[in-house]
């Protein structure tokens, strides 16, 4: 089976640009989460989709969100950026969304540099 | 809000040593599950504990969940080069989706 996959694997972009990163989870998997992950704060929850809907958010400005279509593929989309979003942006899907089966497959993740 | 601290932040050990990071919540987990970041890579899913008080092991690796549901350790026998790497506990934020990741504890293992 083949596992998560995330695109780009790196990105460069300029402040007050904007960035749209796509994430396919493993066959079969509904559950779709979104991390942002920095030294300083660690692995931060941004949001969760299940079936297309967004089930979960995080503590995130409104400038990052997110969407899930019919085949379980997500994107996340950050605008206006700062030097602050500068991260690994990993994805996770998972099977199920009971959460005693909830073990999340993480992609390699997008290496964003906000210059 | 909820809160997940994992201590040490950083242990490094001889080849050979024994290892043991813990997970403290400030609220009662319905699960804890523990991943392995090496060095560049992503968080891999290591396990998913339960019950109050359960233990499992996976090799050389002995996870507990604490009676309370509110702490877990993951303790490593004998570590090797191998095992070097971050660890994190994950829990879910009371009656929803959204999983809280430990600080982490970054292991160092000297050959």
């Amino acid at each position: 089976k083949a596992g998560v996959t995330q695109t780009p694997r790196y990105l460069i972009k300029t402040r007050g640009q904007q960035v749209t990163l796509s994430c396919s989870p493993i066959s079969g998997h509904r559950s779709v989460s979104w991390y942002q992950q920095t030294p300083g704060q660690g692995l931060q929850f941004l949001f969760e989709y299940f079936s297309e809907t967004q089930r979960n958010k995080g503590n995130f400005p409104g400038r990052f969100s997110g969407r899930q279509f019919s085949n379980s593929r997500s994107e996340m989309n950050v605008s206006t950026l700062e030097l602050g979003d500068s991260a690994l942006y990993l994805c996770a899907s998972s099977r199920s969304g009971g959460p005693h089966t909830y073990e999340q497959y993480f992609g390699p993740g997008t290496r964003l540099t906000v210059t | 809000g909820q809160q997940v601290m994992q201590i040490p932040q950083y242990q490094h050990v001889q080849e050979g040593e024994d290892f043991t990071t813990y997970c403290n919540s400030s609220t009662t987990l319905s699960n804890i599950q523990w991943y392995k970041q090496r060095p560049g890579g992503h968080p891999v899913f290591l396990i998913q504990l339960v019950k109050s008080g359960e233990v499992k092991k996976q090799k050389r690796l002995t996870f507990q969940f604490g009676e309370a549901k509110k702490n877990s350790s993951l303790h490593i026998t004998a570590t090797q080069t191998t095992d070097v790497g971050t660890y994190f506990c994950a829990g879910p934020r009371s009656g929803t989706y959204k999983y809280i990741f430990g600080t982490g504890t970054r292991l160092k293992v000297l050959a």
